[in-house]
């Protein structure tokens, strides 16, 4: 079956950095995409951008240009988001999800979501 | 980009049809009819319950069904359950990019 299985809790200091990873199994992991998605607490979600499995293309959400990375490793089927220069409000779930497609297009459609990973910058 | 917009709550009795708005603009639900709704029970992942507008994955029940008119997607879950309960986010593809709605809590009364 399909599954998505994130790295955990991280608590950074502000001006520093995250990686969450996000590791999929049960489908073939380059004929898709994968969004990354958060979700401060109490508040709705927020798509921060997409990634292609099956040539590395991104895009990213224009609020978080910049300051994201996002990649893959096709040798061990695991998607990474790096977010930089964290600030308190980015405390937040952080999740990966898989698209329905390798094309952006498909990068509202997520079929699979991994459990999240919480991400806390204290103030 | 802005979130679409959807009411912050609605409620319902148990048996009784509901209906969840999403409002977007022509660059995105109005351009594509590529939108999705998820539903998320408190501490969980969202769960896609309807993608390209009106489309239902395996699995989800036929209570749920989605529509579109113009730049206002819409959610309507007929014969209310308890465990239907949860928060609702509204997605849609915008050319270059993907936009959530700001979630809406579905009380069952």
């Amino acid at each position: 079956q399909v599954q998505l299985v994130q790295s955990g809790v991280e608590v950074k200091k502000p001006g520093a950095s995250v990686k969450v990873s996000c590791k999929a199994s049960g489908y073939t992991f380059i004929y898709h995409g994968i969004s990354w998605v958060r979700q401060a607490p109490g508040q709705g979600l927020e798509w921060m951008g997409w990634i292609s499995a099956y040539n590395g293309n991104t895009n990213y959400a224009q609020k978080f240009q910049g300051r994201v990375t996002m990649t893959t490793d096709t040798s061990t089927n695991t998607a990474y988001m790096e977010l930089r220069s964290l600030r308190s409000d980015d405390t937040a779930v952080y999740y990966c999800a898989k698209g329905s497609s390798v094309h952006l297009w498909g990068s509202c459609r997520l079929d699979y979501w991994g459990q999240g990973t919480l991400v806390t910058v204290p103030s | 980009q802005s979130a679409l917009t959807q009411p912050a709550s609605v409620s319902g009795s148990p048996g009784q049809s509901i209906t969840i708005s999403c409002t977007g603009t022509s660059s995105d639900v109005g351009s594509y009819n590529l939108v999705s709704w998820y539903q998320q029970h408190p501490g969980k992942a969202p769960k896609l319950m309807i993608y390209e507008g009106s489309k239902r994955p395996s699995g989800v029940s036929n209570r749920f069904s989605g529509s579109k008119s113009g730049n206002t997607a819409s959610l309507t879950i007929s014969g209310l359950q308890a465990e239907d309960e949860a928060d609702y986010h509204c997605c849609s593809f915008a050319g270059n990019s993907t936009i959530f709605g700001g979630g809406t809590k579905l009380t069952v009364l």
